[in-house]
């Protein structure tokens, strides 16, 4: 199964843009990669995913780099609601579940 | 909201019982996943059901099991607990997508099982 690398954790400004590496080297061609976040104990709320391209929602963009192996979840403003454990999610070739690793807790500070 | 619905939100038991977790996915979702996340394990992934069949398991003990029904709501059953079950159980729902076959997980928002 394909891995994810992230930092910790991470601050951020207010206001300012929050970008949360993620490296995954041994993804597959066919594998995309996922970002969810976990804010408490809630369940984790799906933000982003992509294959190849740069994508980009009413919530994120998510940079990948041409060769796959590595990407970013960016979140252009940040706000004191997007303090939560963010994950990065490489989906297993060939299978349905995901397998989520230790994540990045990102703090928003005021 | 994602419009997956779990039930109960809190449950609270004793070592040795039997208790059954309730989900019910999104709407046309017809594949159901049960995570389980505790303190030192993170999250991890039980099992998962695609139209009443089981597709795929992971790290499941053999006291628990699942079933979907024809209804596509999914039921986890947990028996002799043991003081180590005690976490947080998610379940998680999934469509097809049509655009780019990725398939997407919506989670509920969980059932926090203390086994005392």
């Amino acid at each position: 199964d394909a891995k994810t690398t992230q930092p910790p954790s991470m601050d951020c400004a207010e206001g300012r843009a929050a970008n949360l590496p993620c490296n995954h080297s041994t993804i597959s061609g066919n594998e995309y990669v996922y970002w969810y976040r976990q804010i408490h104990s809630q369940g984790p709320q799906y933000i982003i995913h992509g294959l190849k391209n740069n994508e980009t929602n009413e919530m994120a963009s998510l940079i990948i780099t041409e060769d796959r192996k590595s990407s970013t979840l960016i979140l252009p403003h940040a706000t004191l609601r997007d303090t939560a454990v963010y994950y990065c999610i490489v989906r297993v070739a060939g299978g349905n579940q995901f397998y989520f690793g230790t994540g990045t807790s990102l703090t928003v500070i005021p | 909201d994602s419009g997956v619905t779990q039930t109960p939100k809190h449950l609270i038991t004793a070592t040795g019982q039997r208790v059954t977790l309730r989900c019910s996915p999104r709407s046309g979702d017809l594949s159901v996943y049960w995570y389980q996340q505790s303190l030192d394990q993170g999250l991890q992934f039980l099992i998962q059901y695609y139209n009443g069949e089981e597709r795929a398991k992971g790290n499941i003990l053999e006291r628990f099991s699942a079933q979907q029904f024809p209804d596509l709501h999914s039921e986890l059953n947990l028996s002799s607990l043991e003081l180590g079950d005690s976490a947080l159980y998610f379940c998680a729902s999934s469509p097809i997508s049509r655009r780019d076959g990725a398939k997407t997980q919506y989670f509920g928002p969980g059932t926090r099982l203390l086994v005392l």
